[in-house]
């Protein structure tokens, strides 16, 4: 069975400091693996997405992702936290069987401290 | 080009009332999802629409009825609601073939007194 694993509920950071959420899933077939924001009562809105092409995945906002077959990880990094990256991320990933459905980790919440 | 809509934004309903949310795309999108968002749990698949005239049993099916009557809506039906259903609702939409990112309406919250 497909599945996608957040390692931490919550994160806090100070801002300026690196930033690490961790993501692991498990697929019986080749993933595609996507992280998501979701800023306080809004949607949810597509930080960057891995689709078999480089292991290294940039995004919007200077967010980016590894892709780490034999760790089974797809962990979202930044150089340097903005007070305004305070949100919650949703790591995903997309059943590539049947009729493409996605599954959704649990989030974690991203607080960056001044 | 608005994306993907959701209407209503909030709504408060009694046990037994029913209503229905509506999902709509402008991106001539073939598959539509509705989800659910409850604390804790991340996003849990309702019920999906791989084209127009077709839906299909998501995760959490039980208590909601879908619709896609056409390609640009994808309505969500509760017939008699109840306070577990009291969650934030998400509508999504994807391009057919190769194309895989789905793209998000902002929510509807609803609450089940």
């Amino acid at each position: 069975a497909q599945s996608v694993t957040q390692l931490d509920s919550h994160v806090s950071v100070s801002e300026g400091t690196p930033v690490l959420l961790r993501c692991n899933y498990s697929s019986s077939y080749s993933p595609s693996l996507f992280w998501y924001v979701q800023h306080p009562n809004k949607g949810l809105q597509l930080l960057l997405k891995y689709t078999s092409a480089a292991t290294l995945v940039k995004g919007i906002n200077g967010f980016e992702a590894e892709f780490k077959k034999s760790e089974t990880s797809f962990h979202l990094t930044k150089p340097s936290a903005h007070m305004s990256d305070a949100a919650e991320y949703f790591c995903v990933v997309r059943l590539t069987s049947g009729t493409y459905k996605y599954i959704f980790g649990t989030g974690t919440r991203l607080k960056v401290l001044a | 080009n608005a994306g993907v809509t959701q209407t209503p934004k909030f709504r408060v309903l009694k046990t037994g009332q029913s209503m229905t949310l509506l999902c709509a795309q402008d991106m001539n999108h073939e598959y539509m999802y509705w989800y659910r968002q409850d604390p804790g749990m991340g996003l849990r698949l309702i019920h999906y629409s791989v084209g127009e005239g077709t839906t299909a049993k998501g995760e959490v099916p039980d208590g909601y009825n879908v619709s896609r009557l056409k390609k640009q809506n994808f309505l969500l039906g509760l017939e008699s609601a109840a306070p577990s259903q009291t969650s934030v609702y998400f509508c999504a939409s994807r391009a057919g073939g190769g194309g895989d990112t789905q793209y998000f309406g902002p929510g509807t919250r609803l609450t089940v007194l």
